[in-house]
């Protein structure tokens, strides 16, 4: 069966770095873009960006220019999600969810806490 | 950025009763290939977002019938005919149509 898995919670100081693994089973890793999404505490989901999982090329929502990374390990069928110079406003729940327009399968989120 | 605005904020229901949701768009949602890339999605407390409807209107594969999709360009429906206590959590429509992508502020549907 489809499954993406994530990474488990992380906790962080403002100013360091984390990075995230989503890990895809189940299907052709490379038949389906990952995306990312945001969700803070309370608040909504936000869209973060998308890897090309075949040609690995990322594109970025503006708000998530700069500090963050999405990478591959495509042998592995893994994307990778890295923020560095972490604020506490990045203390959020962290979701992959592949196969735009639809959405279907999502990871079950990694919850990073920045906190001094 | 396309704003989808949701309504209402929050519902209240009963077993077996039937209930709607809003979203509307602040501009049509109409791709260029003719298909509307208007989803549904229910995050259920705790858990991850699952998809309920793709496309405005079709039910994605193992989601009840009771949840049905309906609309076009700007404004979209979701129907639960028939509410049940596993229904409980926070609904949101999405957008994928336009980069970047969007989603509503979501409706929370509570069981009286």
């Amino acid at each position: 069966q489809i499954q993406l898995v994530q990474s488990g919670p992380e906790l962080k100081k403002p100013g360091e770095s984390v990075k995230i693994s989503c890990k895809a089973s189940g299907y052709t890793f490379t038949d389906y873009a990952m995306h990312w999404v945001k969700q803070a505490p309370g608040k909504g989901l936000k869209w973060m960006g998308w890897i090309n999982t075949y040609t690995g090329k990322p594109t970025y929502a503006d708000d998530f220019k700069g500090r963050f990374v999405f990478s591959l390990e495509a042998s592995a069928s893994t994307a990778n999600l890295q923020i560095s110079n972490l604020k506490n406003e990045d203390t959020a729940t962290y979701f992959c969810a592949r196969r735009w327009p639809y959405f279907d399968y999502w990871g079950q989120g990694v919850m990073v806490t920045v906190s001094s | 950025d396309v704003v989808l605005t949701q309504t209402p904020p929050t519902l209240s229901a009963t077993i077996g009763q039937s209930v709607s949701i809003s979203c509307r768009s602040s501009q049509s949602l109409l791709d260029s290939d003719g298909d509307t890339y208007l989803n549904w999605l229910l995050q259920r407390p705790g858990q991850s977002p699952q998809l309920l409807i793709y496309s405005v209107s079709n039910l994605e594969s193992g989601v009840p019938n009771r949840f049905s999709g309906s609309g076009s360009e700007t404004d979209f429906t979701l129907k639960i005919s028939g509410v049940e206590a596993e229904d409980l959590g926070v609904y949101y429509c999405m957008q994928a149509t336009h980069a970047p992508l969007t989603f509503g502020s979501g409706t929370k549907l509570e069981i009286k």
